[in-house]
C-alpha cells in the first residue's frame, strides 16, 4: 500500500529548530515531486514547500522563505522538512504529500500529519 | 487572507446537489490546473478531483471539477451525511512560484 509516515513534530521554544521527516513506502519515490502542507489549529490548509522528484527544484511559501528547507533523500525514500527560527504561527499540524503530476498543482497521498507547537 | 476564495459554509439536503466555488485569478487558476480535496474531521485531507475535472481511482462520480477563466467549481450529487466534511480547492501560483489554497468551505448536509 502507498503510504506516507510523518515523524518528527514536537514541542520547541520559539526561535529553535526542528527536523521533519516523511518516509515513504510502495511507489518510486524519487519519480514523483513532494510537498509539505500545514494546518494551523482550527484552521485551514496552508502550502508551505515542494521539492521537485529529483531534488533539484525547490519552492517556498513567503510565510517560511529563509527559514525552512525541504530537501529529499532518494536513497532512502524520504522527505525532510528542517525548520529554524520557529515562530508561534508555525503551530500547526504538517502533512507532506505526493505529487501525481510533477506540477505541484495536486496531491493524491497525504501521510496522517505530525504536530509542531512552537512555545515557550 | 487565502490568495484562493471559497465561501465559508454551504449546506443542503440528503439526495440534493451542492455546488462550492473557488476564485483566483490569471496567475493561479487561470493558468494552472485546479484540485479539489475533502477533509473529515481529525483526518489527512483527501484528493477528490484533479487536472480541473478528473477523478482519482475510488471517488465516486458524484463528486465533478469544473473550471471557466479564473474561477472553478466542485459540485456534489446525491449528498449523503457522510459528505459533510471541509472541502478545499488548490492549484499553483505563478507570480508566487508556490502552491495555493482556498481558504476552505464546510459542507453541511440538513
Amino acid at each position: 500500500e502507498v503510504q506516507l509516515l510523518e515523524s518528527g513534530g514536537g514541542l520547541v521554544q520559539p526561535g529553535g529548530s526542528l527536523r521533519l521527516s516523511c518516509a515513504a513506502s510502495a511507489f518510486t519515490f524519487s519519480t514523483y515531486a513532494m510537498t509539505w502542507v500545514r494546518q494551523a489549529p482550527g484552521k485551514g490548509l496552508e502550502w508551505v514547500s515542494g521539492i521537485s522528484g529529483g531534488g533539484a527544484h525547490t519552492y517556498y511559501s513567503d510565510s517560511v522563505k529563509g527559514r525552512f528547507t525541504i530537501s529529499r533523500d532518494n536513497s532512502e525514500n524520504t522527505l525532510y522538512l528542517q525548520m529554524s527560527s520557529l515562530r508561534a504561527e508555525d503551530t500547526a499540524i504538517y502533512y507532506c504529500a505526493k505529487d501525481p503530476t510533477g506540477t505541484l498543482e495536486a496531491f493524491d497521498i497525504w501521510g496522517q500529519g505530525t504536530m509542531v507547537t512552537v512555545s515557550s | 487572507q487565502s490568495v484562493l476564495t471559497q465561501p465559508p459554509s454551504v449546506s443542503a439536503a440528503p439526495g440534493q446537489k451542492v455546488t462550492i466555488s473557488c476564485s483566483g485569478s490569471r496567475s493561479n487558476i487561470e493558468n494552472n490546473y485546479v484540485s479539489w480535496y475533502q477533509q473529515l474531521p481529525g483526518t489527512a485531507p483527501k484528493l477528490l478531483i484533479y487536472d480541473n475535472n478528473k477523478r482519482p481511482s475510488g471517488i465516486p462520480d458524484r463528486f465533478s471539477g469544473s473550471k471557466s477563466g479564473t474561477s472553478a467549481t466542485l459540485g456534489i450529487t446525491g449528498l449523503q451525511t457522510g459528505d459533510e466534511a471541509d472541502y478545499y480547492c488548490g492549484t499553483w501560483d505563478r507570480s508566487l512560484s508556490a502552491g495555493v489554497f482556498g481558504g476552505g468551505t464546510k459542507l453541511t448536509v440538513l
